[in-house]
């Protein structure tokens, strides 16, 4: 069955490093893939997503390229902020949304 | 309202009792999903709607849990006879489309969290 894995938290990262959280999947077809934020006391709001193969998301500094190849969706940003400070998932969507298990950041001032 | 609301945020039950839950999603949203979120865990799916028709309940756990949404709009999530292993946060979406299109965004409630004791 399809499925998520992306790295496992807490990461912590000082102001302006850059950041990256892994994720890879599987899946039987050509899903859509998402990365999912959560800030605290809010609740989940879609960050960037791409749907084909080297599609290219990006929001608020944030970036995920879909590769086939590696079966890989990986979140980078170049400098972080404390205000980033969140919750990210990873998700896949095929015939429904399969999230991976969150990845907690903390961005330390 | 301009985003997708739940009600109510917590509640608190006592094992065995019945609970339910509700979701407004975004007016004219076509598609409607429950997921369930445990502690330190990802979302998971319970089941979907396009508009009052339940197309897919393939998470719900148990047949304690039951989905409706009558008119296509407002939906409902009752939880009989609660376990301890219900208590999670409960989550709504909506997209504006069916769930074939596969670009379009789901956009979530703040969840409701249910603690059974």
């Amino acid at each position: 069955g399809n499925s998520v894995t992306q790295m496992e938290g807490p990461v912590t990262l000082s102001e302006e490093a850059f950041l990256t959280i892994n994720c890879t999947y599987t899946a039987t077809g050509y899903p859509s893939l998402f990365w999912y934020v959560q800030y605290p006391g809010e609740g989940l709001q879609l960050l960037l997503k791409a749907t084909k193969a080297d599609d290219k998301g990006s929001n608020k500094g944030f970036e995920a390229t879909y590769r086939k190849e590696t079966t890989s969706f990986h979140l980078e940003k170049g400098s972080v902020q404390v205000s980033d400070s969140a919750v990210y998932f990873c998700a896949l969507k095929d015939d429904k949304i399969i999230f991976g298990k969150g990845t907690r950041l903390h961005i330390l001032p | 309202g301009a985003g997708v609301s739940q009600s109510p945020r917590y509640k608190v039950a006592k094992r065995g009792q019945d609970v339910a839950l509700r979701c407004d999603p975004i007016s004219g949203h076509v598609s409607l999903f429950w997921y369930q979120q445990a502690l330190g865990q990802g979302p998971e799916f319970l089941t979907y709607f396009q508009n009052e028709a339940q197309l897919d309940k393939s998470g719900l756990p148990s047949d304690r849990f039951f989905a409706e949404r009558p008119e296509g709009s407002v939906s409902t999530l009752k939880i009989q006879r609660t376990q301890q292993e219900d208590s999670a946060v409960y989550l709504c979406a909506s997209s504006l489309g069916g769930l074939r299109e596969v670009a379009d965004t789901q956009y979530f409630g703040p969840g409701t969290r249910l603690t059974v004791l």
